[in-house]
């Protein structure tokens, strides 16, 4: 079953400070994996998005990892800011004919001045 | 701003109102989805439309009726709903429904069905 896992559920950091935010996934064929952050009350932004030759990529202090063998994933977040402060969401494309989109439940993250 | 905009942003229904959510992209977008997001549960495809004509329905109940008169709206027409449809209603926009194409997303629109 294509299933994308996402930890922690929640984080608070202090500003300043780095986290790092987890997802795993059973996704087959995989095409894809694109984080997203989320405010409050708004619609998902991309952050970035991966494919399978691509172990990181950098949106200004937001750097994904991905290692395709052992289906994980991370997002780095350096120097974190109050503006952070979002829902973080793992999404996974899954390839060939399905074209679907496997979305996790997301990690919420809270930064305090 | 992402270059789709939803009205209303909130919108409070009872169970034997008709209304309808209403999407718009300015991005020149072939492709545009509905989604559900609900508390506690992963963001939940509806509708998919590719140049106007729908590709994808993803066992959606029929009181949920979508529609999409060209490439650059899209409605989401409500009838007779239940609580348990409460949510945000998200509205998305990519170039093409291929899997390598960006989704962007509108602000949503926060549904309570009373």
């Amino acid at each position: 079953k294509n299933q994308v896992e996402q930890s922690p559920q929640s984080l608070i950091i202090l500003e300043g400070k780095n986290c790092t935010l987890q997802c795993n996934y059973t996704v087959s064929p995989f095409s894809n994996l694109r984080w997203y952050k989320q405010d409050t009350g708004r619609g998902p932004v991309s952050l970035t998005i991966m494919t399978f030759s691509e172990n990181t990529k950098s949106n200004g202090r937001y750097t994904a990892t991905l290692d395709a063998d052992t289906k994980q994933s991370s997002l780095h977040i350096t120097a974190s800011q109050l503006s952070d402060s979002a829902s973080y969401i793992c999404v996974v494309s899954a390839g060939g004919n399905n074209r679907k989109l496997i979305w996790g439940l997301g990690t919420s993250l809270a930064v305090n001045p | 701003e992402t270059g789709v905009t939803q009205t209303p942003r909130h919108l409070v229904m009872g169970m034997t109102n008709k209304k309808s959510l209403k999407c718009e992209q300015h991005l020149g977008h072939n492709a545009m989805y509905w989604y559900k997001q609900s508390a506690k549960k992963p963001l939940e495809l509806m509708f998919v439309y590719s140049l106007e004509e729908r590709v994808e329905n993803n066992s959606v109940p029929s009181r949920f009726s979508p529609e999409c008169p060209n490439s650059s709206h899209l409605f989401l027409h409500l009838h007779t709903l239940q609580p348990e449809d409460s949510a945000l209603y998200l509205c998305a926009s990519s170039q093409a429904i291929a899997d390598a194409y960006e989704q962007y997303f509108g602000p949503g629109t926060r549904l309570t069905v009373t």
